[in-house]
């Protein structure tokens, strides 16, 4: 079975200070490994993935993650917050293995508030 | 935009009633994934289904059925309902179900809210 856990409920950063939100999984084979953000009222829009390859991974609005594979972490960062990256971020993994399809399995979410 | 588009936006509905959600995938996707969002259950993975396949089951109760058409478009159907069941409803498609590379893209949802 695999499963993704989110440490942290919420993050609170001042705008211009790095943001990282923590994420760690567990598969039993190799992992793909997605980070989805969510605004309010609006569906999960995809941020980057880690596939294989270089284990830093570059995405959209200047986000980037790390894919540990010693401590099965995949950490989203981001060197300068802005307000407007205020909302509810999901990690999620799939294995590539298994008679599940391609379900994505998802953490229970961070919210992430920039103050000004 | 993803792309992926739902209806109904919103749903207001009675305990005992049926409803039945809508989930236009991607122009060129063959793969379409359900997915309910709850304030207590988090992002949990309904189901699945692959050119008009179902591909893989997740926590999806009997009351509840899927199909995709012909067109890929797909249907979520939730009968009997209970107050338990409001929640966001998300469809998602992505290019192909072998390729597990590819991410999904999530459409709007469709939040049903059960009176």
């Amino acid at each position: 079975a695999q499963s993704v856990a989110q440490p942290e409920d919420q993050v609170n950063v001042a705008e211009g200070n790095p943001l990282t939100v923590k994420c760690t999984y567990s598969v039993s084979g190799n992992p793909y490994l997605f980070w989805y953000v969510q605004y309010p009222n609006r569906g999960l829009q995809f941020l980057l993935k880690y596939i294989t390859g270089d284990n830093l991974v570059k995405g959209s609005y200047g986000f980037e993650a790390e894919f540990n594979k010693s401590q099965t972490s995949f950490h989203l960062k981001k060197p300068s917050a802005l307000v407007s990256d205020s909302a509810l971020y999901f990690c999620a993994v799939r294995d590539i293995r298994g008679a599940a399809g391609n379900k994505l399995t998802f953490g229970g979410g961070t919210r992430v508030l920039v103050k000004p | 935009d993803s792309g992926v588009t739902q209806t109904p936006k919103h749903l207001i509905t009675a305990t005992g009633q049926r409803v039945t959600l809508r989930c236009s995938p991607r122009s060129g996707d063959l793969s379409v994934y359900w997915y309910q969002q709850s304030l207590d259950q988090g992002l949990q993975f309904l189901i699945h289904y692959y050119n008009g396949e179902e591909r893989a089951k997740g926590n999806i109760l009997e009351r509840f059925s899927a199909q995709q058409f012909p067109d890929l478009h797909s249907e979520l159907n939730l009968s009997s309902l209970e107050l338990g069941d409001s929640a966001l409803y998300f469809c998602a498609s992505s290019v192909e179900g072998g390729r597990v590379r590819f991410e999904q893209f999530f459409g709007p949802g469709t939040r049903l809210t059960v009176l």
